[in-house]
């Protein structure tokens, strides 16, 4: 069974860093891109950026790029989503999904940032 | 502002066919597949229909996609209170993915 499971909610600063993982099983992890997504509190899905696990070939959506860094490790099937300094706008669902046909989705991963 | 426009709100009776509408562009919709997902309250979406007219195993018959042009459509047959959700269309843009924004379907 294809499956992807998302690090747990966090709650942060302003500021502060984040990186949050999404650990693929059940497939070859360097088969699929693996896609993120966001949800606003509210609001509708958002396609952020996506990896190619087997070389970590990356390419980002322009409203996204240098906001955010996409990166993974295929020894451990996992794939990562990361901020340098969050900000209260990055408060959101964040959802990993694998990009074959069909696609499967994490469970998602709240981000909380507020002071 | 969402690449992909939907109607945001469809609504219909239990057993009644309803149908929500995504328009699109020819470098999304036009020469990619089109993808359908429905989102429950407080869960992950989940994808419905991939590649214009495939169900994913588990997926019931009674949803139905189709694509004509830059525009696709999702059709659900049999309306039940538990379809009531949020659903979203998606295609591919050159190398970014591209959402509608969403329709509320409710069940009366």
């Amino acid at each position: 069974e294809v499956q992807l499971v998302q690090s747990g909610a966090e709650v942060k600063k302003p500021g502060e860093s984040l990186r949050i993982s999404c650990k693929g099983s059940g497939y070859s992890f360097t088969s699929y891109w693996i896609s993120w997504v966001r949800q606003m509190p509210g609001k509708g899905l958002e396609w952020m950026g996506r990896i190619d696990p087997s070389d970590s070939y990356t390419n980002y959506s322009p409203s996204f790029q240098g906001h955010v860094t996409i990166s993974a490790d295929k020894s451990i099937s996992t794939a990562y989503l990361q901020w340098s300094s969050l900000k209260a706008s990055d408060t959101a669902m964040y959802y990993c999904a694998s990009a074959g046909d069909p696609d499967y989705w994490g469970q998602g991963t709240l981000v909380t940032v507020s002071s | 502002q969402s690449v992909l426009t939907q109607p945001p709100s469809a609504s219909g009776t239990p057993g009644q066919r309803v149908t929500i509408s995504c328009s699109g562009s020819s470098s999304n919709i036009g020469s990619n597949y089109v993808y359908w997902y429905q989102q429950l309250p407080g869960t992950a979406p989940k994808l419905l229909i991939y590649r214009n007219n495939q169900r994913p195993s588990g997926v019931p018959d009674r949803f139905s996609g189709s694509k004509s042009g830059t525009s696709a459509s999702l059709a659900i047959s049999g309306l039940r209170s538990e379809d009531e959700a949020d659903y979203y269309c998606a295609a591919w843009d050159d190398s970014l993915k591209v959402f509608g924004g969403g329709t509320k379907l409710t069940v009366l």
